[in-house]
């Protein structure tokens, strides 16, 4: 079967650092995907890492290692606005077609 | 203009009614999908359509059928509704075979009384 774990929840203070670990144990793998959830709205794309290693975007960076089946998305200055729930998906190809298989996200709550 | 339609955004029935939810893109993707998201904000495929063809069917329920009346709309039809379907189902499209992430639409908030 396909396993994703994140932390539940995590609080970091505005203008830091935060990492994310996304662990996964999937067959079939075809890429990892990060997105942001805030309450209410639909999830919105951050980030895609296929490859090993380090793929950054303005404040937002997300890392992969397809061996270990570990990926973290780090967040630098930290904003209020980045208080949301951050989902780690894995793309799977199956005889059917490729779908995002969902981990149980992780709220993150950034404080003053 | 919006990238990825859904309707309505909230959806109050009663046990046993029927009722759908459309979907529309504007993309240009080739492929759509539902994703049904619980109250513990677990995120689950349900369905995945290239060119209007049913291609991912994740063990959910008959009551819950699909249609794809060309590869820009999916929409979602439910029979015989029951309390445990509450919940916010999203519509996704992607292009095929890339690494675009998906689109999702602002979701639907189903309310089964």
């Amino acid at each position: 079967g396909q396993n994703i774990d994140q932390p539940t929840e995590m609080t970091a203070t505005e203008g830091a650092i935060v990492q994310i670990n996304c662990t996964y144990q999937t067959s079939g793998f075809n890429g990892l995907f990060w997105y942001q959830q805030h309450a209410g709205e639909a999830p919105t794309f951050l980030s895609y890492n296929v490859l090993d290693g380090l793929e950054e975007k303005g404040r937002f960076s997300s890392f992969l290692s397809r061996s270990k089946g570990y990926s973290y998305l780090l967040l630098k200055e930290l904003q209020m606005k980045d208080s949301a729930s951050y989902l780690c998906a894995v793309r799977l190809t199956t005889g059917g077609g490729n779908k995002l298989t969902f981990g149980t996200g992780t709220q993150l709550k950034v404080e003053l | 203009d919006t990238a990825v339609s859904q309707t309505p955004k909230y959806l109050v029935t009663q046990m046993g009614n029927d009722k759908s939810i459309k979907c529309e893109q504007n993309l240009g993707h080739d492929t759509m999908y539902w994703y049904k998201q619980d109250s513990k904000k677990f995120l689950k495929i349900m369905f995945s359509y290239n060119n209007k063809e049913l291609i991912i069917n994740e063990t959910v329920p008959n009551r819950f059928s699909p249609k794809s009346p060309d590869k820009a709309h999916l929409n979602l039809h439910i029979n015989s509704l029951e309390l445990g379907d509450s919940a916010v189902y999203f519509c996704a499209s992607s292009p095929t075979g890339t690494g675009i992430g998906y689109t999702f639409g602002s979701g639907t908030r189903l309310t089964v009384v």
